[in-house]
């Protein structure tokens, strides 16, 4: 059983588009996020929500949006894409939120190419 | 502006020998270390981790080492096996910070028989 899921695993789309990518996590814990790796291969974070709460947000472009339904969720939606947001876009989520050791749980990623 | 470094972006290792990974920051307030461990097409897995009050931390074959004043850790592996072949990053955070990560850029590391 997945502790964080990510769908789809692979988008393929053309610019302008709108697209979302749907996390789920079932490890209970209260905090999640969303880190994008660029072909850099560098991992950056875009967004983090505590219990639906939006904690964390990075600059990123307004359209990125984010949505938590509830604290084992978090989706993100992505309005007019552009060739940039090419990139592999990771879940992750953690037990504990403000204070004390955090180690994140990832999920598998979802892999987005604008065309 | 990249508050967390790895200069080596690969490592060759012979199978049995002692893989050293290494990892250097700049901010003073990040007080909680990890590493990453990545194959292809997975998320990054947890590896191992230290805290700012202690300078080593070990799990089994896998050892942290952190040099508060010169703001740099290490992660070494002994012996290495086929099976650690992957992207090892390492991942810096601050207290309060609401467990945001700050990554370095990974370092690929190929472990041959």
């Amino acid at each position: 059983d997945t502790a964080v899921s990510q769908t789809p695993k692979y988008l393929v789309t053309q610019m302008g588009n709108d697209k979302s990518i749907k996390c789920e996590q079932n490890l209970g814990h209260d905090t999640m996020y969303w880190y994008k790796q660029d072909s850099k291969k560098f991992l950056k974070i875009m967004f983090s929500y505590n219990n639906k709460e939006l904690i964390i947000n990075e600059t990123v472009p307004n359209r990125f949006s984010p949505k938590s339904p509830d604290k084992a969720h978090l989706n993100l939606h992505i309005n007019s894409l552009e060739l940039g947001d090419s990139a592999v876009y990771f879940c992750a989520s953690n037990p504990r939120g403000a204070t004390g050791a955090n180690v994140l749980t990832f999920g598998a990623g979802s892999r987005l190419t604008v065309l | 502006d990249q508050q967390v470094k790895q200069n080596s972006p690969s490592l060759s290792v012979q199978e049995g020998r002692i893989s050293i990974l290494n990892c250097d920051y700049t901010n003073s307030m990040f007080d909680y270390f990890l590493w990453y461990k990545k194959y292809p097409a997975e998320g990054p897995t947890f590896l191992i981790s230290i805290s700012s009050i202690k300078d080593k931390n070990e799990d089994g074959r896998f050892t942290v080492f952190l040099n508060k004043s010169a703001k740099h850790l290490s992660l070494h592996i002994v012996p290495s096996q086929p099976g650690d072949s992957a992207v090892y990053f390492c991942a810096a955070s601050a207290s309060g910070g609401w467990g945001k990560l700050q990554f370095g850029a990974g370092t690929q590391v190929v472990v041959t028989p």
